[in-house]
């Protein structure tokens, strides 16, 4: 049972161009969030997604950053218009129902943003 | 908003010593869990704590959740270098509404 699959693993970006991530959940798994982490920090909730609809938005910045889940396909968090301050590695964690109790979160590899 | 503490920030240690790592919060949670992250890979699941005063035991790792859910302890007996990683405990409240992350403990176990 493959678990969450994430890339690409490393991104290079230069100022102004767009990043795309992409996230597969685990089999099974209905729900997506996005994390980003900065270098010797801690997690930092974005997004929380359920098949085509996003959840709770709360940590995500509101201009240049998106995220969307389709009913087919992976999950995208899209960044545009990149800066130097959006390198970061940005986590996707999946779970097989809704956020809380009994529904443990399953973290991919990472793909680390860096903008030039 | 609920908030996760962790303590200490840093711990450095020699092989073979025995430690204890905190996570404390001023809510209460319906479960904690802790979590182990690598440098360059996603942090991976160790154990979830749901029942105040509950204790796991995962071969070296004993993880306790307070009576009153408003605190845990990860304690390792024997520490080998490949424990060495950040330690994340996370919560989620009482509504199952808000996941939170403390600011984790990064464990350094040298041979």
């Amino acid at each position: 049972n493959a678990g969450v699959m994430q890339n690409p693993r490393h991104l290079v970006r230069r100022r102004g161009q767009e990043a795309r991530l992409r996230c597969s959940p685990m089999k099974g798994h209905s729900h997506v969030y996005w994390y980003r982490q900065l270098p010797e920090e801690g997690l930092k909730f974005m997004v929380y997604l359920q098949k085509e609809n996003i959840i709770d938005e709360s940590g995500m910045p509101k201009e240049r950053f998106s995220a969307e889940f389709p009913k087919e396909g992976p999950s995208i968090l899209r960044i545009q218009q990149v800066v130097r301050g959006d390198s970061a590695a940005y986590f996707c964690a999946s779970s097989p129902g809704v956020r809380g109790i009994g529904s443990e979160q399953y973290f991919g590899p990472g793909t680390r943003l860096t903008v030039t | 908003t609920q908030l996760l503490e962790q303590s200490p920030q840093f711990l450095s240690i020699q092989e073979g010593e025995n430690l204890t790592v905190y996570c404390n919060s001023s809510s209460v949670f319906s479960s904690l869990q802790w979590y182990r992250q690598e440098p360059g890979e996603g942090p991976v699941l160790l154990v979830t704590v749901v029942t105040g005063g509950e204790v796991k035991k995962l071969k070296r790792l004993t993880f306790q959740f307070g009576d009153a859910r408003k605190d845990s302890s990860l304690h390792i007996t024997a520490a080998q270098p490949g424990d060495t990683g950040l330690y994340l405990c996370a919560g989620t409240d009482l509504y199952g509404q808000n996941f939170v992350f403390g600011p984790g403990t990064r464990l350094s176990v040298l041979p």
